[in-house]
């Protein structure tokens, strides 16, 4: 069965730095594209970064860029987003996504891992 | 980027409704359309993929149709369960983006 279990979230100060983390087990990380994707409380969805299967390829929306980092570590099957220099509208629930990706499909979601951002 | 423009915002509808959400994308996308349900408190769930295709698991009163600009998610007989939020979105390219959302709500 597939699982992603994502931690790391938490209250943070504007221009705060967060390091979110995604564990997966179920299928093989290794093979798998991924992206989290956040939700402002009481907002729709917003894609906020994907990485390719060996993290070789990575993409971010601009409205993260150059303060958001999506990584991987597939030796140890998790999947992380390094927040730096929060600001009030990152609040939001993350999710990580497995297969998120250009031409593809989010095929299965973690529970999510609030980030409030707030001083 | 492309937008996706989706309507209604919001319907109220009764078990065993037909119900019918559309969606419009900026520019064509082929047919790299997804739509996803998500309830309160709760993480996304695939629905529809590739604008047609049903995932597996998920029951047969939902459908999808429509490619280039213009798509539609179709519930044949409005269940119980069935009460949420709806989104699509496109994987045609960078940045993949999200419809507003439609809140399917009992009548």
């Amino acid at each position: 069965e597939v699982q992603l279990l994502e931690s790391g979230g938490g209250l943070v100060q504007p221009g705060g730095s967060l390091r979110l983390s995604c564990a997966a087990s179920g299928f093989t990380f290794s093979t798998s594209a991924m992206s989290w994707v956040r939700q402002a409380p009481g907002k729709g969805l917003e894609w906020v970064a994907a990485i390719g299967a060996t993290g070789g390829t990575t993409y971010s929306a601009d409205s993260v860029k150059g303060r958001f980092t999506i990584s991987r570590d597939n030796s140890k099957s998790i999947l992380y987003l390094q927040m730096n220099s929060l600001r009030a509208e990152d609040t939001a629930v993350y999710y990580c996504a497995k297969d998120f990706w250009s031409g593809y499909y989010g095929t299965h979601w973690g529970q999510g891992t609030l980030v409030t951002v707030s001083s | 980027d492309i937008q996706m423009t989706q309507s209604p915002s919001s319907l109220s509808a009764s078990v065993g409704d037909r119900v019918t959400i559309t969606c419009r994308a900026s520019q064509s996308i082929n047919t790299y359309l997804n739509w996803y349900q998500q309830k309160p408190g709760k993480a996304p769930r695939l629905l529809i993929y590739a604008a047609s295709s049903l995932r597996s698991g998920v029951p047969s009163r939902f459908s999808g149709s429509g490619s280039g600009p213009d798509f539609t998610l179709t519930i044949s007989s409005l269940q119980p369960d069935d009460f949420a939020t709806y989104y699509c979105q496109q994987s045609y390219n960078y940045p993949l983006t999200f419809g507003g959302g439609t809140k399917v709500e009992i009548k």
